[in-house]
């Protein structure tokens, strides 16, 4: 089945820093990523669609300032948190679709972010 | 945009019992409801999917049914144990491109052996 990974696991970051995440497609062309954000005991909320080559589309109330997201090739998509707060510690999860996986979205592991 | 909503928040059965999760959607245009499970701290696991153009599908002991006048869909747990017990998502989308997945709120199963 498609494997999608996450870099890294878990981060610890002071207030104030950047902290970028890396998604990966390891055996097949993503064209679509999703990013996902997930607090403790709640549901996955979208936070932006990210198409390989082109600007990635941001949910409402996000704010693409940011989290900024870069779709450089089929197989890798970063999210960065920019001058991270503690309100941005959250469970970042990705997930990977393409033509040729009928759409079906793989995710990735998940990256726990904590900023102190 | 679409919008799911899921019940109930938590769900306690003895093992051996059956669990049903209940889910409703919004848009008349979503054609596809994956159902995911979730272990804490991992990633969510697709565990079953309907499509819009069938009533129901069952896979061993799960089983999802949908009526997409009333655009209702539930999961079903059949003969439940310890290893059930995790947060369940039901979601909804539409099939056929790079559609965004709208998700239920969840809902915390708990076997009881």
């Amino acid at each position: 089945g498609a494997v999608v990974s996450q870099h890294p696991s878990w981060v610890i970051c002071k207030s104030g820093t950047s902290v970028k995440i890396e998604c990966r497609s390891l055996d097949f062309q993503a064209t679509t990523m999703f990013w996902y954000r997930q607090f403790p005991k709640q549901s996955l909320m979208l936070m932006a669609t990210s198409n390989e080559g082109s600007k990635a589309t941001y949910e409402q109330g996000v704010e693409k300032d940011k989290f900024l997201i870069n779709h450089a090739s089929l197989t890798l998509s970063t999210l960065t948190v920019t001058s991270a707060h503690p309100e941005d510690s959250s469970f970042y999860i990705c997930s990977a679709s393409s033509q040729e996986s009928s759409y079906e979205q793989y995710f990735g592991p998940g990256t726990r972010l904590t900023v102190t | 945009g679409e919008n799911v909503e899921q019940h109930p928040s938590t769900l306690s059965v003895q093992e051996g019992d059956s669990a049903v999760i209940k889910c409703t959607y919004s848009d008349s245009a979503s054609n596809y409801f994956p159902w995911y499970k979730q272990e804490l701290g991992k990633r969510p696991q697709l565990i079953i999917d309907i499509r819009s153009n069938v009533g129901e599908k069952k896979d061993q002991r799960i089983a999802v049914t949908l009526n997409k006048t009333a655009k209702h869909f539930s999961l079903h747990i059949t003969e439940t144990q310890p290893e059930d017990s995790a947060v369940y998502f039901c979601a909804a989308t539409e099939r056929g491109g790079y559609q965004k997945v709208t998700f239920g709120t969840g809902t915390k199963l708990q076997v009881i052996p």
